[in-house]
């Protein structure tokens, strides 16, 4: 069964404080990596898609790396905007179903 | 439409009572998920289907919980006597083609009391 898990659970940054999330996976032939930002009271809004080991997306603040058992997003001095749950998931299987880890729940103080 | 819509936006059910909830996903996406995230979890996978196929029911958790999609495109989660556990936002997404990413519709809260 496919297995997604992200640590920690729950990150407290001061803003300008670089830091990274962990996603570790496992799943039988992967067919994509996502990462998504979720805020309260709101659906998960895409924000990187990688699909094999040693590949790297950037966006602002947020860089996403992956390897062939784990990916991190990493954020560079972050900004109160950037506080939201920061989930990881995989695509694997014949149809290429959709497996979510519990979510990073970042935290930026002013 | 631009993006996924989900109504209602919140739903408050007593329990025992019936509830639909409704998915319009993106246009044109072939693929379509439902998911149930509880309080301070990641989303839990559902169901998925492909055009009005339903490939995969394994997530549903009971036989009360029944959903369609009966011409490839709108989609309706049920669930039959409802139960204060079945309380959760269920989170609809769409997929354009495989090895893509999903996108998410706002959410359904439901809330059982």
């Amino acid at each position: 069964e496919d297995q997604v898990t992200q640590s920690p659970e729950a990150l407290r940054l001061q803003e300008g404080e670089s830091s990274s999330l962990n996603c570790s996976y496992t799943v039988s032939g992967l067919r994509g990596l996502f990462w998504y930002r979720q805020d309260p009271g709101k659906g998960p809004e895409f924000l990187f898609t990688l699909y094999s080991a040693g590949e790297e997306k950037e966006k602002e603040r947020l860089k996403a790396t992956l390897t062939k058992k784990e990916s991190f997003l990493h954020i560079t001095a972050p900004k109160p905007d950037d506080s939201a749950t920061y989930l990881c998931a995989v695509n694997s299987g014949g149809y290429q179903k959709v497996t979510f880890g519990i979510g990073t729940k970042l935290q930026v103080i002013p | 439409g631009a993006g996924v819509s989900q109504s209602p936006r919140y739903k408050v059910a007593k329990r025992g009572q019936d509830v639909a909830l409704r998915c319009d996903p993106i246009s044109g996406h072939v693929s379509l998920f439902w998911y149930q995230q509880a309080l301070g979890q990641g989303p839990e996978f559902l169901t998925y289907f492909q055009n009005e196929a339903q490939l995969d029911k394994s997530g549903l958790p009971s036989d009360r919980f029944f959903a369609e999609r009966p011409e490839g495109s709108v989609s309706t989660l049920k669930i039959q006597r409802t139960q204060q556990e079945d309380s959760a936002v269920y989170l609809c997404a769409s997929r354009d083609r495989a090895n893509t990413e999903a996108f998410f519709g706002q959410g359904t809260r439901l809330t059982v009391v």
